[in-house]
């Protein structure tokens, strides 16, 4: 089944404390980015990228790191979270730039207290 | 800047109602305009895909039209059943620029049985 998975789906994590969220896609889609999504604000671009070993920012990257080494897995890091990164987060895919449909993982709802 | 406006943020039905729902975009150089599904605690299905030269898409009971000119799309849902009940977002992807899309802030839609 074509999918992309997100691991944890749920996670409360403190102030500070390293963490990776998980994203890989089984249909050999060139470009996955990352959104997070807030009440009122909708889902916003954190990172991209287009394919192996290269990413770039998106609207809102300020305390996320993410690596593409593999075509299939980009995971998102956050090297010291705040509690202003609790936030539903999502990764998606797509076979390539434009033209093509995006696929979305289920989510992780994330918690920093 | 790109702004994505979905309105109303709630609307509620009978069941069996025809009904549309509105977006509209306040730059109308866009690439493409995607509508996705989104269910409580679940990620987002991608519903219809238009792309900027298109003025429609129909799947099943669903149909999307784009008016790029005026900025402006609808999704229509014939014969509405409790299963339609989520909240749907549209998005647009710009005509230049990197794999993003904005995202409207939804419409949360409730079939009532």
């Amino acid at each position: 089944e074509a999918q992309v998975t997100q691991n944890p789906r749920y996670l409360i994590t403190v102030t500070g404390k390293k963490l990776t969220v998980t994203c890989s896609q089984n249909m050999n889609h060139e470009y996955m980015s990352w959104y997070r999504q807030d009440p009122g604000l909708g889902l916003r671009q954190i990172y991209y990228s287009m394919n192996v070993e290269v990413t770039d920012k998106g609207d809102v990257p300020e305390g996320y790191k993410v690596s593409r080494k593999e075509k299939r897995n980009f995971p998102l890091i956050l090297e010291s979270p705040s509690p202003n990164q609790t936030s539903l987060y999502f990764c998606a895919s797509s076979l390539g730039p434009k033209r093509y449909e995006q696929y979305f993982g289920p989510g992780t709802r994330l918690t920093v207290t | 800047k790109q702004e994505v406006t979905q309105i109303p943020a709630a609307l509620s039905v009978p069941e069996g109602e025809n009904l549309v729902l509105n977006c509209s975009f306040t730059d109308s150089a866009i690439y493409n305009l995607q509508w996705f599904r989104q269910d409580p605690g679940k990620g987002l299905t991608s519903l219809l895909l238009i792309q900027s030269s298109q003025r429609e898409q129909t799947s099943g009971r669903l149909n999307a039209s784009l008016d790029k000119s005026s900025g402006r799309s609808t999704l229509y849902i014939a014969a509405s059943q409790p299963g339609d009940s989520a909240t749907y977002l549209c998005a647009v992807d710009q005509d230049f620029g990197n794999e993003k899309l904005t995202f409207g802030t939804g419409t949360r839609l409730t079939i009532i049985p």
